[in-house]
């Protein structure tokens, strides 16, 4: 099974800034990579996928990178609801998996 | 606007069965694949199951291959999940989604496993 590793599980940001989240796979996915907001309480929400294409609708704020076996998620200028949980999911082969999320927290 | 709407959830005992619906609406499911995720409570996402256009090939995580079974009916534009044997590390919301990468999302349906 490929293992998704999410770094870091938590951290702290100020609005405006810019945060970056990773994730690494035990091997190659090619671009086969998802990214996913989830608000407490609320139904998680895809923001990129293949790696780097966003989703409709989402702010260009959120952009995606990489390819292989190292992804980030990198948020420019963060806003007030952007403050929540995010998950990376490889969907290059089965058992799909996804990373142990980022908590991403209010200074 | 493409709606999922998850059925079927509820409290069951240890070793019991449970069936999950999701109709889908504002799109034909039959161009997607269609996935199964849950969240266990206070926990992270974990995929579950996906099934392709025509129900031919299924996937499973291996926690559940052997007691769930994905299934779908594309002339009701609908997705299900038996769940056979079920456990208490089975509880969870579970959600149904669209494609392999879950563009889409339903709100989820809670499975209780307790005696």
């Amino acid at each position: 099974d490929i293992q998704m590793t999410q770094s870091p599980s938590a951290m702290s940001a100020s609005v405006g800034d810019r945060v970056t989240i990773t994730c690494r796979a035990s091997q190659d996915i090619s671009n086969y990579v998802a990214w996913f907001q989830q608000n407490p309480g609320k139904v998680p929400k895809r923001l990129i996928y293949v790696s780097s294409t966003l989703q409709s609708g989402v702010p260009s704020r959120f952009s995606g990178s990489g390819s292989g076996t190292e992804f980030t998620l990198t948020i420019s200028g963060l806003q007030p609801e952007d403050f929540a949980t995010y998950y990376c999911l490889q969907h290059n082969s089965y058992p799909l998996t996804f990373g142990g999320g980022t908590r991403l927290e209010m200074k | 606007e493409v709606q999922l709407v998850e059925s079927g959830g509820g409290l069951v005992q240890p070793g019991g069965s449970l069936r999950l619906s999701c109709a889908a609406s504002g799109y034909t499911i039959s161009n997607y694949w269609m996935t199964w995720v849950r969240q266990a409570p206070g926990k992270g996402l974990e995929w579950v199951a996906t099934i392709n256009q025509d129900g031919s090939e299924t996937y499973y995580v291996g926690s559940v291959r052997g007691r769930f079974t994905i299934s779908r009916d594309n002339s009701k534009n609908s997705q299900y999940l038996q769940m056979n044997s079920l456990r208490a590390e089975d509880t969870a919301l579970y959600y149904c989604g669209s494609g392999r990468s879950v563009g889409y999302w339903g709100q989820g349906t809670q499975v209780t496993v307790s005696s």
